[in-house]
């Protein structure tokens, strides 16, 4: 069964430093997310790709947060400088072309961050 | 714009009883739902959609969930619970087919604790 795959599940890091989270998604699926989800709280959608395109960053905290997905497949996340605030369960998920969520959302297990 | 409250942060039911997770939702225009399942450590998982056409929808695991106009409501719902329900829920919502980017708001979530 297909599934989307994250790396690393689980990393520590200390603040300041320099992380970077990576996701592979299901094949053919054009729509890519990366959600944040801090403990006790729902998914928060940080970005979203169409193919290539980002079609919405605006929860991103660009000064240290960036992300991309160059040749339409799979993608990173990257957070420089990583703050204690950062500390959270991140989340890719994909979809086929189209509506966003009019067919069903696929998600990974996830990247448990912890910034000490 | 749009927004998901569910009610209730931790539920607690006693194995076989009935499930009820409420979940209402704030949408301009007519939505697409959603209700997904999250188990410790684990990305999100599709329990069951709404987007158009019978309002009583019915899921994987034996949950269903009812779409209510006019109670603005999308409600989950089990007969009998099983030790294995524990888990997080998260209800969602999405605008329905406006065609283009849809973004996905989810709410803050349920945790289920199913006692023996």
């Amino acid at each position: 069964e297909a599934e989307v795959a994250q790396s690393p599940r689980y990393k520590i890091t200390e603040k300041s430093q320099a992380v970077a989270f990576w996701c592979d998604p299901i094949s053919g699926h054009a729509t890519l997310y990366w959600y944040r989800q801090i403990l006790g709280q729902g998914p928060e959608l940080l970005v979203q790709f169409q193919d290539e395109s980002v079609v919405d960053d605006s929860q991103l905290p660009k000064d240290r947060f960036s992300a991309e997905r160059l040749k339409g497949v799979d993608s990173t996340l990257k957070i420089q400088p990583a703050e204690l605030g950062d500390s959270a369960m991140y989340l890719c998920a994909s979809s086929h072309r189209g509506h966003s969520m009019n067919t069903e959302a696929f998600f990974g297990q996830g990247t448990r961050l912890t910034v000490v | 714009a749009q927004s998901v409250t569910q009610l209730g942060s931790h539920v607690s039911v006693s194995e076989g009883a009935l499930v009820l997770l409420r979940c209402n939702y704030s949408s301009s225009v007519p939505p697409y739902l959603f209700w997904y399942v999250q188990y410790p450590n684990q990305g999100l998982q599709l329990l069951l959609k709404y987007t158009t056409g019978a309002t009583l929808v019915k899921g994987i695991n034996g949950f269903e969930a009812e779409f209510k106009k006019s109670e603005t409501s999308f409600h989950l719902t089990k007969p009998s619970a099983h030790m294995s329900d524990a888990a997080e829920y998260f209800c969602a919502v999405t605008p329905g087919d406006s065609g283009g980017y849809q973004k996905v708001t989810f709410g803050t979530g349920t945790k289920l604790q199913v006692i023996p």
